[in-house]
């Protein structure tokens, strides 16, 4: 089976810097898709970057980046010029191509963002 | 347009009660999934849906859990002789199909078994 380990579960930043949230899975297989959500107070969970592990290419959204380290397994968010509605939980998720309808994740991180 | 949404947003019931949550998915949306989500964890998978059968089931707890989606739109999750354990926010989303298509997530219903 698989699993997600987000080892930190609580970080802080300072507004305008960057932060960087881990995360590592386990699965033997090869061909998956990972994904980073947010889900701020209201509980509504928001995909904010995914990758597919067949691209080398880190995947890149507006101030939001990967680190991509398939053979060590891990998935690292960076978020850069951190504002205050980052503020959130940060969740990453594993989904296998073989199995597509069923994600699993990790336990999150309490993003703080300080002004 | 309209996201997923979730009704109710919250239900207490007592213990071994009957309780239903529903999920309305995006139009257009072939693939629905139900998760669970206890304090302080991330979301547990439950089942999902493509069209209107259940593609995975594999994470319904046990058979007090069941869940329908007749018409391949609306889901209902159905929850049977209600234990306290039960007590998490029930979150549901939807996509155009799986494999690496978005989820939208509904904001959850919390269920409060006491």
């Amino acid at each position: 089976a698989q699993t997600v380990t987000q080892s930190q579960p609580e970080m802080s930043v300072q507004e305008a810097e960057t932060v960087t949230l881990s995360c590592t899975y386990d699965t033997s297989e090869s061909d998956y898709y990972l994904f980073w959500y947010k889900q701020p107070p209201s509980r509504q969970m928001i995909l904010v970057i995914r990758q597919e592990a067949y691209k080398q290419q880190n995947a890149t959204e507006n101030r939001f980046s990967v680190n991509f380290q398939k053979a060590a397994k891990s998935f690292s968010l960076k978020i850069s010029d951190s504002q205050l509605g980052d503020a959130a939980m940060y969740f990453c998720a594993y989904r296998s191509m073989a199995n597509a309808g069923k994600s699993t994740f990790g336990d999150g991180t309490t993003l703080t963002v300080k002004p | 347009g309209a996201g997923v949404s979730q009704t109710p947003s919250n239900k207490v019931t007592e213990k071994g009660k009957y309780v239903e949550l529903r999920c309305d998915p995006i139009s257009g949306h072939t693939a629905l999934y139900w998760y669970r989500q206890s304090l302080g964890q991330g979301p547990e998978f439950l089942i999902y849906f493509q069209g209107t059968g259940a593609a995975d089931d594999s994470g319904l707890p046990n058979d007090r859990f069941f869940a329908v989606r007749p018409e391949g739109s609306v889901s209902t999750l159905k929850i049977q002789r209600t234990e306290r354990g039960d007590s998490a926010v029930y979150l549901c989303a939807s996509s155009l199909s799986t494999g690496p298509y978005e989820q939208y997530f509904g904001p959850g219903t919390r269920l409060t078994v006491t």
